[in-house]
Formats: structure tokens, sequence, C-alpha cells
């Protein structure tokens, strides 16, 4: 079974600074998928970023970038230049490359001081 | 405007009814998803569907239902069978259940009582 720890319950950065979200996994499968969204108080959730776990780069999409250290079994995200919007929960998932199983961790609530 | 609607946003039932959650996209999406999301806790997967007429249990599906006649919907009932239907609820869609990327509707809120 496929599982997701993300240790941090909330965090605080201050606006223009870079934070990083931890999350560690455990999979038995060779190939998958980590995946990070972002929920806003409005409850839809927004797909941030994607890791194939054969790729050997980490993960950029502007601002956010995945810190991928596969031995180590970690996909922390990372967030530079901290925005007030950016204010939000945070759920770290993966996903066996079968796609028919998703899961997610319990989210980092994520807080920005102006 | 593509996207994913979940109607309505906020849904109130009595103890022992059941309730039907619609969920439609008009994004051309093959694949569709409901998950269940509790307070302080990440998303579970109810069911998914991979085409038209075709669904899967995923790892809590005890209490609900599902049915895919249209590529566009997928509705989702809370039976009275299911012990604690009181949550926020998240329809989501993607190309094929292989993409990585899946697109998610607003959410319906369900309180039971």
């Amino acid at each position: 079974a496929q599982k997701i720890t993300q240790t941090q319950p909330g965090m605080f950065v201050q606006e223009k600074e870079a934070v990083t979200l931890d999350c560690t996994y455990d999979t038995s499968d060779q190939s998958y998928g980590l995946f990070w969204y972002k929920q806003p108080s409005s409850g839809e959730m927004i797909f941030l970023i994607y890791q194939g776990s054969y790729d050997e780069q980490n993960a950029t999409e502007g601002r956010y970038s995945l810190n991928f250290q596969k031995a180590r079994k970690s996909a922390n995200l990372v967030i530079s230049a901290s925005q007030l919007g950016d204010s939000a929960m945070y759920f770290c998932a993966i996903r066996d490359n079968y796609g028919q199983n998703f899961v997610f961790g319990p989210g980092t609530r994520l807080s920005v001081l102006p | 405007d593509g996207g994913i609607t979940q109607s309505p946003k906020y849904l109130f039932r009595k103890e022992g009814q059941n309730v039907t959650l619609s969920c439609e996209q008009n994004l051309n999406h093959d694949a569709m998803y409901w998950y269940r999301q509790d307070p302080g806790q990440g998303l579970r997967l109810i069911y998914y569907s991979q085409i038209v007429n075709d669904f899967q249990k995923g790892d809590i599906a005890e209490g609900y239902s599902v049915s895919r006649e249209k590529k566009e919907s997928f509705p989702l009932t809370v039976t009275s069978a299911q012990k604690n239907p009181t949550a926020f609820y998240l329809c989501a869609s993607s190309i094929e259940v292989l993409s990585y990327e899946q697109y998610f509707g607003p959410g319906t809120r369900l309180t039971v009582t």
C-alpha cells in the first residue's frame, strides 16, 4: 500500500521569502508519480507540480519546484518568493502508474505573513 | 469556458435519506473521480470511472454508489448505509486514468443531521 506523510500541520513564512513543505512517501512500486496540490479556503484543488519516479531532474513550474530525493523517498515542495495568495492547504499525493491508486497526505496549512 | 461543475455547493439532509451529488464536465475527459475530504485530512478516493458505463471502487466505496451513463456526467449517491456522510465531496476528471493532471470541481459540502 502507498502512503504519504506530511509532518508539518502548519507553516508560516514571510512574504517574498522561500518556504519548503515536506513530503515523504512509501511505496513498493518501481514506477509512480508524485503530485502537489493547493487548496485555498474556497475548497477547489489546484494542481501545482508533478514528478515522475524515473525523472532525473527535479520538476519546476514557475515559483514551484519539487525537491525529489528518491533514495530518501522524499518529494518536498519549494515555493520561492512567497505571496499572500499562497496561503492555503498544500497536499502531496502519490499515484501508481496504473492510475488506479491515488493517495493524498493529510496536508500542510501555509500562512504567508505580510 | 471548460471546467467541472458541482452542484449544489452546500447540501443538507436528514439522516436516513439518500442524496445525489452532481458532477458535470465539459473538458471531454474520459476519466472521472469522486473524493471525500474530512476536516484536517487529505482526500480519499470513493469511486472512479475510466469510460462511460464503467466504474471502479476506490478505497472507501461502502455506502456510496455512482453511475456513468454519459461522458460528461458522474453523479454520486450517498446512501443511508454510509455511516458518516457529513464531509466535503470533490469531483475530478482527467484525460484518461493515466494522465498525471486531474482537474477538480469546486466541491459540495454535505451535512447530514
